[in-house]
């Protein structure tokens, strides 16, 4: 199986300052249709998984701008541009490529 | 509006069977691959099982095959999972989930939890 790898585990993060997340993968999420994918969510206390970017770089619709994503291959990076209070959370890849499809151990969001 | 909703979660003892339901509603069921996901208490995600859209192809992952069968029933816009020879590392929040697409899940339940537990 894909081994999906986040760093860090625990991200404190000062309102209104940017956040990064780092997802590696044990191999290439290069498609043999050319697409990578990569998705991440967002898993707020309580709550169900959220997806907010698909494909490495595609936002879902209301997600906020100040979430982005980057990567290719078998590095990726959720970024934050500003945190928010409602960004609280656990925050996980996941690749689609290789069966099964695998998450990263999550990184979690608070505020310092 | 997606909706998915899952039922049938509960407590069992170990080697004792389970059947999920979940029902989907907002869309047209019978055109999306589906799938169950599970998550332990206070652990990641695991994807479980997937399902095409008529039916006729399911995917389960190794540490379940032979004991989990997943289904559905377009005609009722409902999805299933029934669980054999559960053991205590079964126990989690399952969820179902819409595929748009390679593994691409968008929408998800709000879950419901398994215990095996004697």
């Amino acid at each position: 199986d894909v081994v999906m790898t986040q760093s860090p585990l625990s991200l404190p993060v000062t309102l209104g300052q940017p956040a990064s997340i780092s997802c590696r993968s044990s191999q290439s999420l290069v498609h043999s249709d050319g697409n990578t994918y990569l998705n991440w969510f967002q898993q707020r206390p309580g709550q169900s998984p959220r997806r907010l970017i698909y494909k490495v770089s595609n936002w879902d619709s209301g997600v906020p701008d100040r979430f982005s994503g980057s990567g290719s291959g078998t590095d990726f990076t959720l970024k934050i541009s500003r945190v928010e209070a409602e960004d609280v959370g656990v925050y996980y890849c996941m690749q689609g490529t290789h069966w099964p499809p695998t998450f990263g151990g999550g990184t979690k969001v608070e505020i310092k | 509006e997606v909706q998915l909703v899952e039922a049938g979660g509960g407590l069992v003892q170990p080697g004792g069977s389970l059947r999920l339901s979940c029902a989907a509603s907002g869309f047209t069921f019978s055109i999306y691959w589906m799938t169950w996901l599970r998550q332990a208490p206070g652990k990641g995600l695991e994807w479980v099982a997937n399902i095409n859209q008529d039916g006729s192809a399911t995917y389960h992952v190794d540490s379940v095959k032979g004991r989990f069968t997943m289904s559905r029933d377009n005609a009722k816009n409902s999805l299933y999972l029934q669980m054999n020879s559960l053991r205590a590392e079964d126990t989690a929040v399952y969820y179902c989930a819409r595929d748009v697409g390679w593994h691409n899940i968008d929408s998800w339940g709000q879950g419901t939890l398994v215990t095996v537990s004697s």
